[in-house]
């Protein structure tokens, strides 16, 4: 148990709508990370929260964003959906805000839209 | 352009023996390297990592060789195990910023 938790676990929607994945980071930690894994490929970054504030931005789509709230705990907005958002979606969180902390990573929300 | 890359998408070796996995990178301001191994079902998991200013680090059966002068690093699993079966991203960081590879499974057989 990383101590990650990412909610839902499963998500089935259908393309056109709009849906919320919410994380909790490791208790301490600052940062939270967003990933997408789509079917045999590899992490691919989106985003990066650092104690409230946007740090990082990777291949992140203008229909997707995201927050950390002042309790740390993040929510990645997906809209507009379309049949290629179907994918893995995984939450990490580390100590500090650079590339030189090891990432702790939620199990991951199943999202598939039909 | 992909800066970090595993070029080998799978490797199967016999348990006891030793498993090489290899991951390329572009960028030369890449300064920290880590490796995380995944299961079905699971988060990634880290696994072990190297700074720049080294070019060996071990952990148990795990040893990560880094080459800067030909951007490369491999992970090295002496001896493998059948547990060790999962996919192993090697991520590559510099400031602010960290790119994973695209996985490469493993399959240790008994």
């Amino acid at each position: 148990d990383s101590g990650v938790t990412q909610t839902p676990k499963h998500l089935i929607t259908a393309t056109g709508q709009r849906v919320t994945l919410r994380c909790s980071p490791r208790s301490g930690d600052l940062s939270v990370y967003w990933y997408q894994q789509s079917l045999d490929q590899g992490l691919q970054f989106l985003i990066q929260y650092y104690n409230g504030e946007e740090r990082a931005k990777g291949n992140i789509l203008e229909r997707f964003s995201a927050q950390q709230f002042p309790d740390l705990h993040s929510e990645l907005n997906l809209s507009s959906l379309e049949l290629g958002d179907s994918a893995l979606y995984f939450c990490a969180s580390s100590r500090g805000t650079g590339g030189y902390n090891e990432q702790f990573f939620g199990p991951g929300t199943r999202l598939t839209v039909l | 352009d992909q800066q970090v890359k595993q070029n080998s998408p799978s490797l199967s070796v016999q348990e006891g023996r030793i498993s090489i996995l290899n991951c390329d990178y572009t960028n030369s301001m890449f300064d920290y390297f880590l490796w995380y191994k995944k299961y079905p079902a699971e988060g990634p998991t880290f696994l072990i990592s190297i700074s720049s200013i080294k070019d060996k680090n071990e952990d148990g059966r795990f040893t990560v060789f880094l080459n800067k002068s030909a951007k490369h690093l491999s992970l090295h699993i002496v001896p493998s195990q059948p547990g060790d079966s999962a996919v192993y991203f090697c991520a590559a960081s510099a400031p602010g910023e960290s790119t994973f590879g695209d996985g490469t499974t493993l399959t240790v057989k008994p």
